[in-house]
């Protein structure tokens, strides 16, 4: 399958600061990404949606001036959670689609990012 | 409702047994359906996609879909403790989103 790479892995900040994650596709272009988080024996809760070039698309309850997602090109979105708080701590995954097999295929997931704040 | 249900588990089957893991939706156009593999602290893996009635075969694992009933099962044959994990079913709904079951945990004991 695709390859999506996420980095950080892991990331441990004092509260109050901002974090940025990175999510690259490898060998392919991805028109749309999606952000998820993860809490504890919890399942995937999506976040948003970004699609290269226009603005993310948030998820009910999800506060977009403090999870801010940038979809700048067709390989790579951020996320930067800013003023992170100890609440913010979770495993946040990204997933991107291939733009080439259109809107039935799976997306591939990056290896998340392990927050936790202090 | 929720979109997207699952037995939460945990599902326990002895080693060389067939698992059985059920899911059911709410959002009748769904057109895709996955399974994942999420093992503790690890992303989720894909393991099946299927888009069609009936059942999709690959290895050990079958899914099997039945858009009438808004039901997606996956089964696993001659379970592995190494199949030991947390499985989840995901459905692109049909307003483009992919949304996550609560994920059912399997326990393949030895």
């Amino acid at each position: 399958g695709a390859v999506v790479s996420q980095h950080p892995s892991r990331v441990i900040c004092k509260s109050g600061t901002s974090v940025k994650i990175e999510c690259r596709s490898l060998d392919f272009q991805a028109t749309t990404m999606f952000w998820y988080r993860q809490f504890p024996k919890q399942s995937l809760m999506l976040m948003a949606t970004s699609n290269e070039g226009s603005k993310a698309t948030y998820e009910q309850g999800v506060e977009k001036d403090k999870f801010l997602i940038n979809h700048a090109s067709l390989t790579l979105s951020t996320l930067t959670v800013t003023s992170a708080h100890p609440e913010d701590s979770s495993f946040y995954i990204c997933s991107a689609r291939d733009r080439e097999q259109g809107k039935g295929t799976e997306a591939f997931f990056g290896q998340g990012t392990r927050l936790t704040v202090v | 409702q929720k979109e997207v249900e699952q037995n939460s588990g945990p599902l326990s089957v002895p080693e060389g047994a067939i698992a059985s893991l059920n899911c059911t939706y709410s959002d009748r156009g769904s057109q895709s359906f996955f399974w994942y593999r999420q093992y503790s602290g690890k992303s989720p893996e894909l393991i099946m996609s299927i888009y069609s009635n009936g059942d999709k075969e690959d290895g050990r694992f079958t899914a099997q879909l039945n858009k009438a009933s808004q039901y997606v099962s996956l089964l696993i044959r001659d379970s592995q403790p190494s199949d030991s994990a947390t499985y989840l079913c995901a459905v692109k709904t049909s307003y483009d989103k992919v949304i996550f079951g609560p994920g059912t945990s399997l326990s393949v004991i030895p």
